[in-house]
């Protein structure tokens, strides 16, 4: 069965510095995707950045960039130059024909 | 840019009342997605539905209904609302393949009294 696992419900950065979220996945498929997804207080889910399995290279969008281990199931984002605007809940997901979702890590930037 | 709209961001409903959660997308999506958002329990997947008419269960289908007669168009059912459907309701659409994202409504918060 696919399962997504964070196991970091709440982490704290330092505005300026940088943070890695840990996500683990399980499926026995090959080709599949990955996301991060943000959810601000404000509550739209939004799409941070998108990996195909079938892809080596880590994908990357400005400060975001992931890091992603497919033989060891693993999808970590690194927020680099965290902002007071990166607080938020932010969910790992997996693509097989439909979207699981971990359950989520709560983001506090600290001024 | 797709667009995602839930018929109401805030709903105030009784015990036993039968309760409709609207959503339309309008980017001719085949995906359309219902989940429900509690804290800590992240989001669970209640409905998908991949075609007009077709529609198949997700991990936590008890207690509700869809419909989709439209491509456009996924609703949401709660047949005899229940205190402890009192929830975030969220809606999502997506390509079927191809460049897959799920982009999502703005969330209806239910609360069952």
């Amino acid at each position: 069965a696919q399962t997504v696992t964070q196991s970091q419900p709440e982490m704290s950065v330092q505005e300026a510095e940088t943070v890695t979220l840990s996500c683990t996945y399980d499926t026995s498929e090959s080709d599949y995707y990955l996301f991060w997804y943000k959810q601000p207080p404000s509550r739209q889910m939004i799409l941070v950045i998108r990996q195909e399995a079938y892809k080596q290279q880590n994908a990357t969008e400005n400060r975001f960039s992931v890091n992603f281990q497919k033989a060891a199931k693993s999808f970590s984002l690194k927020i680099s130059d965290s902002q007071l605007g990166d607080a938020a809940m932010y969910f790992c997901a997996l693509y097989e024909n439909q979207f699981y979702f971990g359950t989520g890590t709560s983001l506090t930037v600290i001024p | 840019d797709v667009k995602v709209t839930q018929s109401s961001r805030y709903l105030v409903k009784r015990t036993g009342e039968k309760v409709f959660l609207e959503c339309v997308q309008d980017m001719d999506h085949e995906n359309m997605f219902w989940y429900r958002q509690d804290p800590g329990l992240g989001l669970r997947l209640i409905y998908f539905s991949y075609d007009v008419k077709m529609k198949e269960k997700g991990d936590i289908p008890e207690g509700y209904s869809v419909s989709r007669e439209k491509k456009e168009r996924f609703s949401l059912i709660l047949e005899s609302a229940s205190t402890n459907q009192t929830s975030m309701y969220l809606c999502a659409s997506s390509l079927f393949q191809g460049v897959v994202e799920a982009f999502f409504g703005q969330g209806t918060r239910l609360t069952v009294v």
